[in-house]
């Protein structure tokens, strides 16, 4: 079946400092692939998606793109805030029917001033 | 657009007792809403799938009994935990889909937080 594997945390970083959080999937046919992030106490929220090969996602600074021949869809942000604190999860669903989500286990990153 | 509600934002019960959670999308239609148990520090346990008038499909282990899910309208989807025990503390998050337009895209609510005493 479908799977995400994302990097365990906590990543700590310093404020402005460079982040990546890894992501790979294993699916089959070509699945959308996506990134939540969920603030302390709260649901989740998309941050950024990507449908196809090559796409890149963006949002508030935060990138990712959509690697096939890796299956990989790395998180990245050049400088990160106090305020990125949160737990981010990577996902992926089929793009047919009415698709159900397969979340990564989720990443905390903590950023200190 | 795409806002998804919950009510209540959290709960305490008594053992034994029942709690239903709501979950409303206010400005789609919701052809299709996904329950999931969130432990602490640890990813969305999907629970159930469930499309406007029809029976939920839960996932392998989730006790459908237990857990019944009744998505009426296109707006709102109930989860009611049946005789809650101290186990089912859980933080429950729904999704809806707007799957008539074509997209799978998931929507979240903000979570509930279940206390059982």
């Amino acid at each position: 079946g479908d799977s995400v594997t994302q990097m365990e945390g906590p990543v700590t970083l310093s404020e402005e400092a460079f982040l990546t959080i890894n992501c790979t999937y294993t699916a089959t046919g070509y699945p959308s692939l996506f990134w939540y992030v969920q603030y302390p106490g709260e649901g989740l929220q998309l941050l950024l998606k990507a449908t196809k090969a090559d796409d890149k996602g963006s949002n508030k600074g935060f990138e990712a793109t959509y690697r096939k021949e890796t299956t990989s869809f790395h998180l990245e942000k050049g400088s990160v805030q106090v305020s990125d604190s949160a737990v981010y999860f990577c996902a992926l669903t089929a793009n047919s029917g009415y698709s159900t989500l397969t979340f990564g286990k989720g990443t905390m990153l903590l950023v200190s001033p | 657009g795409a806002v998804v509600s919950q009510h209540p934002s959290w709960v305490i019960c008594k053992s034994g007792t029942s709690v239903k959670i709501e979950c409303r999308s206010l400005d789609f239609q919701a052809t299709t809403m996904f329950w999931y148990r969130q432990f602490p520090k640890q990813s969305l346990m999907l629970m159930a799938t469930s499309n406007e008038g029809s029976k939920a499909t839960y996932e392998q282990g989730v006790e459908k009994d237990k857990f019944l899910i009744n998505h009426a309208s296109l707006t709102l989807s109930t989860l009611t935990v049946t005789s809650a025990h101290p186990e089912d503390s859980s933080f429950y998050i729904c999704s809806a889909s707007d799957t008539s337009r074509g997209s799978y895209e998931q929507y979240f609510g903000p979570g509930t937080r279940l206390t059982v005493t």
